[in-house]
C-alpha cells in the first residue's frame, strides 16, 4: 500500500543534542510537510516543500531545519533540542491540489 | 490567515447521526474546506473536502452554506470508532492551518 512512513516512532534525546527525524513516502507526491503537535493541541505547520522549493512558516524557530534530498525522503533536524521541543512530529504529503496524507508521527522526548 | 472556529467538544450516541459545525466567515473564493480527524495516538486522517457544493463519500457528508461562511460535517451513523478530534481546515496554496478542532465522544 502507498503510504507515509516515519522513523523512528519514538525518539529520546538529551537537552541540546542534535536529533534527526525522517519521513519517506511511496505516494510520489510533490509536496511534503512537517508539523509539530504538542499534547492536546492541534498540529502546527513548521515548513513544507513544493518539490525542491522550501517554504518556512514565519514563526518556525531557527532551531528547526529540514532537508529533502529527493521526492521520497524528507528530514527534520532539530539542532539543539530544548525541553519545549518535546512533541509529536508529523510528516504529511499531498499533490499540488490534493488532500494530505499523514504519517503516524514520531514522538520526541527531550531529557 | 483564514481561520475556522469549532465547538471544543460534542457528544453523540452510537448509531445516531452527528452534525459537526464549522464557521469560516473570512473564507476567500479559492479556499477549499477540508475536514480531517485524528484518532488517539495516530496522525490526522483525511475525511472529506469541498469548495461550493455539498459532497458525499463513504465516510461522511459535507454540507456547505450558500455563502460558504460555514459548513457541517455529517456522520450518518456514529460508531465507537468515530471518537476522535475533528478538524475543519481552510486550504489555500499549500498551507493547511489547523484550528483547535472538536473532540467527538461517542457513547455506547
Amino acid at each position: 500500500d502507498a503510504m507515509v512512513i516515519q522513523n523512528p516512532r519514538y525518539q529520546v534525546t538529551q537537552f541540546g543534542k542534535p536529533v534527526t527525524l525522517s519521513c519517506s513516502q511511496t505516494l510520489n507526491h510533490n509536496v511534503m510537510y512537517w508539523y509539530q503537535q504538542k499534547s492536546s493541541q492541534a498540529p502546527k505547520l513548521l515548513f513544507h516543500y513544493y518539490d525542491k522549493d522550501f517554504n518556512n512558516e514565519a514563526d518556525t524557530p531557527d532551531n528547526f531545519q529540514s532537508r529533502r534530498p529527493n521526492t521520497s525522503f524528507c528530514f527534520l533536524d532539530i539542532r539543539s533540542p530544548g525541553l519545549g521541543d518535546a512533541a509529536m512530529y508529523l510528516c504529511a504529503t499531498s499533490t499540488s491540489k490534493g488532500s494530505q496524507f499523514f504519517g503516524p508521527g514520531t514522538r520526541l522526548t527531550v531529557l | 490567515d483564514a481561520k475556522t472556529t469549532q465547538p471544543n467538544s460534542m457528544e453523540s450516541n452510537e448509531e445516531e447521526p452527528v452534525h459537526l459545525p464549522c464557521n469560516h466567515s473570512t473564507i476567500s473564493g479559492t479556499d477549499y474546506i477540508h475536514w480531517y480527524r485524528q484518532l488517539p495516538s495516530q496522525g490526522p486522517e483525511y475525511v472529506i473536502h469541498g469548495l461550493t457544493s455539498n459532497v458525499n463519500n463513504r465516510m461522511a457528508s459535507l454540507a456547505i452554506a450558500e455563502d460558504r461562511k460555514s459548513s457541517t460535517l455529517i456522520l450518518h451513523r456514529a460508531t465507537l470508532r468515530d471518537a476522535a478530534v475533528y478538524y475543519c481546515i481552510l486550504y489555500y496554496g499549500q498551507n493547511f492551518v489547523f484550528g483547535p478542532g472538536t473532540r467527538l465522544s461517542v457513547l455506547p
